[in-house]
């Protein structure tokens, strides 16, 4: 079956400039994930949804950074005047909460390059 | 504060040895210990979990220790192959939690 979609898969924008990031989770599941993982870096947590609400956000580095999801689909992570800093590729995950813990499916991610 | 920590950093091995990758947590609450696999250019796929009711798991070439008194486990490959090459992540999470930590990633090189 599908997997979880991320676009667009690169994005150069220049510094200043807002940009919007797009994540389809796997139908079905109810639990989506927001990561940044800089050039070489770990996996850094920015937001957790539970259908449309977002018990978690404790991840976003500032009020540049918000997310939203349409119902139990669709997720958008939006970067506000964005920075140098902020380059870094975004993943989007998805989950099924019906399992017992959870097993995270990635997209391969929205490369952001802030020039 | 870093929840999950992981060494090496990075780690050569030769084509047909063993990999060994090390994850230490304090989060006593945590249960549940994946290993997560990352290739250039694509996302962190589930490799492997453990439960700390279990000191070892074991599938295919890939096996999990677990030490609960020591809060460590780790992540060794028999056999390393050229295609294991990649970033490997421990991971940990709360019982009945569905938010994972991550540790900082190895990555591996197996040299043929």
């Amino acid at each position: 079956g599908a997997g979880v979609s991320q676009s667009p898969s690169n994005k150069v924008t220049e510094k200043g400039k807002d940009v919007e990031l797009r994540c389809d989770p796997i139908s079905g599941h109810t639990a989506l994930y927001w990561y940044r993982q800089r050039l070489g870096q770990g996996l850094e947590f920015l937001i957790y949804f539970q259908g449309n609400s977002a018990p978690d956000k404790s991840g976003l580095p500032s009020d540049r950074f918000s997310a939203e999801r349409t119902g139990e689909s669709v997720s958008t992570l939006t970067i506000q005047r964005t920075q140098q800093e902020d380059s870094a590729v975004y993943l989007c995950a998805s989950s099924s909460t019906r399992a017992r813990s959870p097993h995270l499916h990635f997209g391969n991610g929205t490369r952001l390059t802030v020039t | 504060q870093q929840q999950v920590k992981q060494s090496p950093q990075s780690l050569i091995v030769q084509k047909g040895g063993i990999s060994i990758i090390n994850c230490a947590y304090e989060n006593t609450a945590f249960d549940y210990f994946p290993w997560y696999q990352q290739f250039p250019g694509k996302g962190p796929a589930l490799l492997i979990a453990i439960r700390p009711d279990v000191s070892e798991k074991k599938e295919g070439r890939f096996t999990i220790s677990f030490n609960k008194s020591a809060k460590q486990f780790s992540l060794h490959i028999m056999d390393s192959q050229p295609g294991d090459s990649a970033t490997y992540f421990c991971a940990a999470s709360k019982r009945g939690a569905q938010k994972l930590v991550f540790g900082q990633g190895t990555r591996l090189t197996i040299n043929p």
